[in-house]
């Protein structure tokens, strides 16, 4: 089965500072991978996405990831954070196959605070 | 741009009592999830359905149950309630079920509370 791994709970990050988020899987095969955002008590939005081609995919806010096959990961960037960045994130996957209806396998998230 | 409708938004409900939560897809999209997510938890994947028909099972508890109707609303029902299935209860749409490259999008979640 895939796992996703997120190894940071907690990130705290000055406003208009850089941003690296960390996201590992474990699958056989290359899943799709996707990126969401959560704010409190709120629904999940897409980031981004990566199905195949690029691996440097562009998002909306701002954010790019970055496919890297050889280490299994699936970084989400951001060169300038602001305020209202702070949210939840998560990584997730879903296995490449014919089942489309697949449900996402999420990892644990990441809790990003901005400090003004 | 119309979204995934979710209802009720809030429900508190007794132990052993049952629920009953609705999901109403983005109009067009054939595929419907149901995802849990505990206080500071990561969502788990319970159920979806594809055309009216289940399609993949997740950590989906007996005590649950889901369907999908002719007008592709989806609803899931709880029985014999625990204090442990309080959670923010999400459904997601998708518009065609092919490979797994077609994005979910999420409702705003129903917060079940277990008394």
């Amino acid at each position: 089965a895939q796992s996703v791994t997120q190894p940071d709970i907690h990130i705290t990050v000055s406003e208009g500072a850089s941003l690296e988020l960390r996201c590992n899987y474990s699958y056989g095969a290359t899943p799709y991978l996707f990126w969401y955002v959560q704010s409190p008590g709120q629904g999940l939005q897409l980031l981004l996405k990566y199905f195949s081609g690029d691996t440097l995919v562009q998002g909306i806010k701002g954010f790019e990831a970055e496919f890297k096959r050889s280490q299994s990961s699936f970084n989400l960037r951001k060169p300038s954070v602001h305020w209202s960045d702070a949210a939840e994130y998560f990584c997730a996957v879903v296995p490449y196959s014919g089942g489309g209806a697949d449900g996402l396998t999420f990892g644990k998230g990441t809790h990003l605070i901005i400090q003004p | 741009a119309a979204g995934v409708i979710q209802s009720p938004r809030h429900l508190i409900k007794e132990k052993r009592e049952t629920a009953t939560l609705k999901c109403y897809p983005i109009p067009r999209h054939d595929t419907v999830y149901w995802y849990q997510q505990g206080p500071g938890q990561d969502p788990q994947f319970l159920i979806s359905f594809y055309e009216k028909m289940q399609s993949d099972k997740g950590s989906i508890p007996d005590r649950f149950s889901a369907q999908q109707f002719s007008d592709y609303h989806s609803e899931l029902n709880m029985s014999s309630l625990e204090l442990g299935d309080s959670a923010l209860y999400f459904c997601a749409s998708s518009p065609s079920r092919g490979r797994g490259n077609t994005e979910a999008f999420f409702g705003q979640g129903t917060r079940l509370t277990v008394v």
